[in-house]
């Protein structure tokens, strides 16, 4: 099955930093979410996309829906250390039920 | 506050061991779903159902099966457990539809089963 390339794999910051991560396809999403799973615990929604170009914000959080479709971006500023999880990004075409999941970005935060 | 619960978050069995993993959902949601979990590879499905009695496979189903009974309850089934199952499996459910609207989009995850087959 397809699977989202994301990237960094990892990222190893300091507290305060901002923090940017993507996600690529090679085919085209109608929706884009974001999610963080906290160590331990299952993942939670983030942020949802639903147009080409669009940009929401969740607090720290900024997520963009690529131009062609293929991609996704997450910003985080001014890292605090609860934002230390992993982040996946998850894509959906109309019709179909199922999430495609990215292969997840890990942020550590250094003290 | 919605819910989906797993039976164990820590379990450990045997090579070629029957091994069920449970969970519950108390949203009445229509879809559920299995994932495993592995490094560098992100979630993957396994098998998910829309409806009682009603499953389907997902991308990677080999060596698995599913069986949904009631509407709260997906069951995920290891016929012989092997070393490569040894993984986090996480479940999921969210509501039926296609709408394209972020409450219809959501799955809900439990937190998770760590599985070690020895």
């Amino acid at each position: 099955g397809q699977q989202l390339n994301q990237s960094p794999q990892s990222m190893f910051i300091q507290e305060g930093e901002d923090v940017s991560m993507n996600c690529t396809s090679s085919s085209i999403f109608n929706t884009w979410l974001w999610y963080k799973q906290d160590p331990g615990e299952g993942p939670v929604l983030l942020i949802a996309l639903y147009k080409a170009g669009e940009l929401t914000s969740n607090g720290r959080l900024t997520a963009q829906f690529g131009i062609t479709r293929k991609d996704s971006f997450l910003n985080i500023s001014a890292s605090i250390p609860s934002d230390v999880g992993i982040y996946f990004c998850a894509g959906l075409t109309f019709g179909n039920e199922k999430l495609t999941f990215g292969t997840g970005t890990r942020l550590t935060i250094i003290p | 506050d919605v819910k989906v619960t797993q039976s164990s978050r820590y379990l450990v069995k045997r090579t070629g061991e029957k091994v069920f993993l449970e969970c519950v959902q108390d949203m009445d949601h229509e879809n559920m779903f299995w994932y495993r979990q592995d490094p560098g590879l992100g979630l993957r499905l396994i098998y998910f159902s829309y409806d009682v009695k009603m499953k389907e496979k997902g991308d990677i189903p080999e060596g698995y099966s599913v069986s949904r009974e009631k509407k709260e309850r997906f069951s995920l089934i290891l016929e012989s457990a092997s070393t490569n199952q040894t993984s986090m499996y996480l479940c999921a459910s969210s509501v039926a539809g296609t709408s394209g609207r972020a409450p219809d989009l959501e799955q809900f995850f439990g937190p998770g089963t760590r599985l070690t087959v020895l």
